[in-house]
């Protein structure tokens, strides 16, 4: 079956720190990887999304995120985190078969960064 | 302001009592979609739409309808709802593009709040 696991359901980092979220998928064919926020009360804020090419992908707000096919992994990162990151965030995968728009998503990690 | 609507932000009704969770987007998107989200579970697709009058089932259809009358509207109906419908409820939309799974990002809506008593 075609998933995506987060494995933390929380991470906690200092301002200022590096910050990594965690993401892994198992789907067939080629991915298509997304990361999405989503802060209180609000719905999801598209983040970055990898499709093919090069392996770091940059996005929105400083974050970027590194594809690696080896380990099935699909990490976010952001070199200093801001307390304005706090939020739940949201990895997801675009499938092949089924609902070709469909987005596999996982349970998602709350970010909490403390001043 | 490209954006996707959705109405009501909440919504507590009874048991068996109609309800329609109204979608619109102003993007010219063909693809649509509905999620609910629940704690532990995250996003879990209920139905989508590749163009009007086209939709299918996603994961979770059970006890709700869809109807793509129009490009932009893409109504959420549960006829009869139930105490198990209560969740968070998200409406999306894409840019269909050319490729095989789609590789554009999707657009959400603020979000549903519905509580079925």
């Amino acid at each position: 079956a075609q998933s995506v696991a987060q494995p933390e359901d929380q991470v906690n980092v200092a301002e200022g720190n590096p910050l990594t979220v965690k993401c892994t998928y198992s789907v067939s064919g080629n991915p298509y990887l997304f990361w999405y926020v989503q802060y209180p009360n609000r719905g999801l804020q598209f983040l970055l999304k990898y499709i093919t090419g090069d392996n770091l992908v940059k996005g929105s707000y400083g974050f970027e995120a590194e594809f690696n096919k080896s380990q099935t992994s699909f990490h976010l990162k952001k070199p200093s985190a801001l307390v304005s990151d706090s939020a739940l965030y949201f990895c997801a995968v675009r499938p092949w078969g089924g609902s070709q728009g469909n987005l596999i998503f996982g349970k998602g990690t709350k970010l909490s960064v403390k001043p | 302001e490209a954006q996707v609507t959705q109405n009501p932000r909440y919504l507590i009704t009874v048991t068996g009592k109609k309800l329609t969770v109204t979608c619109s987007q102003n993007m010219n998107h063909e693809y649509m979609s509905w999620y609910r989200q629940d704690p532990g579970l995250g996003l879990r697709q209920i139905y989508y739409s590749m163009n009007v009058e086209v939709t299918d089932k996603g994961d979770v259809p059970e006890g709700y309808k869809v109807s793509r009358k129009e490009k932009r509207n893409f109504p959420l109906i549960l006829e009869s709802p139930s105490p198990n419908q209560t969740s968070l409820y998200f409406c999306a939309s894409s840019f269909r593009g050319d490729r095989y799974p789609l590789n554009t990002e999707a657009f959400f809506g603020q979000g549903t709040r519905l509580t079925v008593v």
